[in-house]
């Protein structure tokens, strides 16, 4: 398994406005995953893009996978003071699929 | 369904103390991860489990750290001696499927607070 590194390490923005974190990878995936963790509370799945596509949406949230960078992007729009949270990236290499978080992106959205 | 239930929420004791945490994964998963989470080193894997079996136990710091699922409905996580650097937020999940070949999402419990004084 491998690690993402998620970037920027920190991010804040006004309520209404758009938040894009980013996701970068060493080797070849088969998918990736992207999760929240509100302040004191567990880890909560949101998204799952598999390697072969491009971009995936669920509700105000856009992923996109590019390979050929290795890395991923993460977009919330119009953002929410709820939206307030860590997020975390998951890539899934090889054949086992053990998920490995890196620090995540602690995203601050003032109302 | 509960979801996974970890105990207890909060813990709090001195040096030297045996800590033993728990968790309780979702009906059905057969797959069970135990993840450590600090501000220094973030959220670290430690062991995961599938069909009751340890897999991976190359993410436990040491010897004083041992896991056990003794069925698919209830796993432990024992630290003997803790010492004040073992001080983290201990984090258990489970997942459908096997962890070697399952692209489902994990789920995790709401975490155990531990402080080592």
């Amino acid at each position: 398994s491998q690690q993402g590194e998620e970037d920027p390490q920190a991010l804040s923005i006004q309520e209404g406005e758009n938040a894009t974190m980013n996701c970068s990878y060493k080797t070849s995936i088969n998918n990736l995953q992207w999760y929240r963790q509100n302040s004191g509370r567990g880890l909560v799945h949101l998204i799952l893009i598999r390697s072969n596509e491009r971009e995936k949406h669920s509700g105000r949230l856009r992923v996109t996978l590019d390979t050929s960078k290795k890395s991923s992007s993460l977009l919330i729009t119009a953002s929410r003071a709820a939206d307030t949270a860590s997020y975390f990236c998951a890539p899934q290499s090889g054949g086992s699929y053990i998920p490995t978080f890196g620090r995540g992106t602690s995203l601050i959205v003032h109302p | 369904d509960a979801g996974v239930i970890q105990s207890p929420r909060h813990e709090v004791t001195e040096m030297g103390q045996e800590v033993t945490l728990r968790c309780k994964p979702i009906s059905g998963h057969n797959s069970l991860f135990w993840y450590r989470q600090t501000m220094m080193r973030g959220l670290e894997l430690l062991i995961y489990f599938n069909n009751n079996v340890p897999i991976d136990d190359s993410g436990m710091p040491e010897d004083r750290f041992s896991a056990k699922m003794p069925n698919a409905s209830f796993s432990t996580l024992k630290i003997q001696p803790s010492e004040p650097r073992d001080s983290a937020v201990y984090f258990c999940a489970s997942s459908a499927g096997q962890a070697t070949f399952n692209t489902g999402e994990l789920f995790f419990g709401e975490g155990s607070r531990l402080t080592v004084l």
